[in-house]
């Protein structure tokens, strides 16, 4: 399968600092990128849709202006947590999908831990 | 509302049983049906792919989705210490790259050797 490589893949940040996580598709070009946060024994929630060049389409619920996403190229996205608080500390996660009739692929995760 | 209901375990079997994995979901309009297994936090790897009502078999695993009673089944024969981890049902309406997918919660299986 496609390799989708995230780091980094685990991150400890003080709390009201912003942290960056990057999702790279190493072997195809990804047209739409996907960011899911998953809880302790909870499920994967998908947080939002980023289209190439779009601007990203976030699911009800999950605020725009913290958690940011950039897809500014076909093998790049990146969520950016801003002014970070303990409750932001989850695992997140990445798929990459080259686009309608291609299966997503997701990345390792990234633990964030917020103190 | 997009719902998919998964027992979370722990589901403890004995080495070479024949396990039994299944999700329940709400929305009739899922056409699209994976199954996913998860190590220790890592990131999911797929591992079965349907389309539709019916079955799929892939080495030791068969998938299964009745989309009448929306009810869709792993089973995994022979199992392995190795295949203990948490299996993720996932669905989507659309065709992959379309939209994101609904997952329900998992289910921690535990093979005993």
């Amino acid at each position: 399968g496609a390799v989708v490589s995230q780091h980094p893949s685990r991150v400890i940040c003080k709390s009201g600092t912003s942290v960056k996580i990057e999702c790279r598709s190493l072997d195809f070009q990804a047209t739409t990128m996907f960011w899911y946060r998953q809880f302790p024994k909870k499920s994967l929630m998908l947080m939002a849709t980023s289209n190439e060049g779009s601007k990203a389409t976030y699911e009800q619920g999950v605020e725009k202006d913290k958690f940011l996403i950039n897809h500014a190229s076909l093998t790049l996205s990146t969520l950016t947590v801003t002014s970070a608080h303990p409750e932001d500390s989850s695992f997140y996660i990445c798929s990459a999908s080259a686009g309608k009739g291609t299966e997503a692929f997701f990345g390792q995760g990234t633990r964030l831990t917020v103190v | 509302q997009k719902e998919v209901e998964q027992d979370p375990g722990p589901l403890s079997v004995p080495e070479g049983a024949i396990v039994s994995l299944n999700c329940t979901y709400s929305n009739s309009a899922f056409q699209y049906f994976m199954w996913y297994r998860q190590y220790s936090r890592k990131g999911p790897e797929l591992l079965m792919y349907t389309y539709s009502s019916g079955n799929k078999e892939d080495g030791r695993f068969t998938a299964q989705v009745d989309k009448s009673s929306k009810y869709i089944s792993l089973f995994i024969r022979d199992s392995q210490p190795s295949d203990s981890a948490t299996y993720l049902c996932a669905m989507r309406e659309q065709g992959g790259g379309a939209d994101g997918l609904t997952f329900g919660k998992g289910t921690h299986l535990i093979i005993q050797p």
